[in-house]
């Protein structure tokens, strides 16, 4: 089982411009979340997608945008960067039951703007 | 709102020694509670949970914690450190009432370092 992925590892990128992150679930789960933790910081909820659809969201502006695949992958798409969007960005996969379920977190995207 | 305080950004123990890790958290219903742990340059791991039941859970690599409803607290132990326990922890809140429609509000996280 290869757990969560994400790609790519490290990301540089100039203020204004768009960037796509991708993750791929653990096998088997259907639903993915993603968090940012900037620097020092707890991860923060941006969203999470189940059934291609956005189904929940934090407090995060629209240049956030994200989709979900048939196969339950998920891209995460941040337009207009900004220098505060440099972070590591979390993607979290689980399996949608009743119930609790535990959210399983992929090694992360560590994006820098310049 | 759900909201998670953890109680000192840097512990600092000797190895042997025990290890406490504080996290507070706020929530007007019944909370899922997580501590992860976090190595440099990776992901989250799930140390341990609370959900229902026994309020003393224990987790993986000799941690345990104690959920006091009363307290509001989930207070992360361990009865002696080993050097490979260094690493950031983090405090997490979910809301029980969405079943598995549930969002982490984590805490700023408590970096451990642990001195031979």
């Amino acid at each position: 089982d290869a757990g969560v992925t994400q790609s790519p590892t490290h990301l540089i990128k100039t203020r204004g411009q768009q960037v796509t992150l991708r993750c791929s679930p653990k096998s088997g789960h259907d639903t993915v979340s993603w968090y940012q933790q900037a620097l020092g910081q707890g991860p923060q909820f941006i969203f999470q997608y189940y059934e291609e659809e956005e189904r929940q969201r934090g407090n995060f502006p629209d240049r956030f945008s994200g989709h979900q695949f048939p196969n339950y992958s998920s891209e995460l798409n941040v337009n207009a960067l900004l220098l505060g969007d440099s972070a590591l960005y979390l993607c979290a996969s689980s399996l949608r039951d009743r119930g609790f379920v535990e959210q399983f977190f992929g090694p992360g995207t560590r994006l820098t703007v310049l | 709102a759900q909201s998670v305080t953890q109680l000192g950004s840097h512990v600092s123990v000797s190895e042997g020694a025990l290890v406490l890790l504080r996290c507070n958290y706020s929530s007007s219903v019944p909370p899922y509670l997580f501590w992860y742990v976090q190595y440099p340059n990776q992901g989250l791991q799930l140390l341990l949970k609370y959900t229902t039941g026994a309020t003393l859970v224990k987790g993986i690599n000799g941690f345990e914690a104690e959920f006091k409803k009363s307290e509001t607290s989930f207070h992360l132990t361990k009865p002696s450190a080993h050097m490979s326990d260094a690493a950031e922890y983090f405090c997490a809140v979910s809301d029980s009432s969405g079943g598995s429609n549930y969002k982490l509000t984590f805490g700023k996280g408590t970096l451990l370092t642990v001195n031979p």
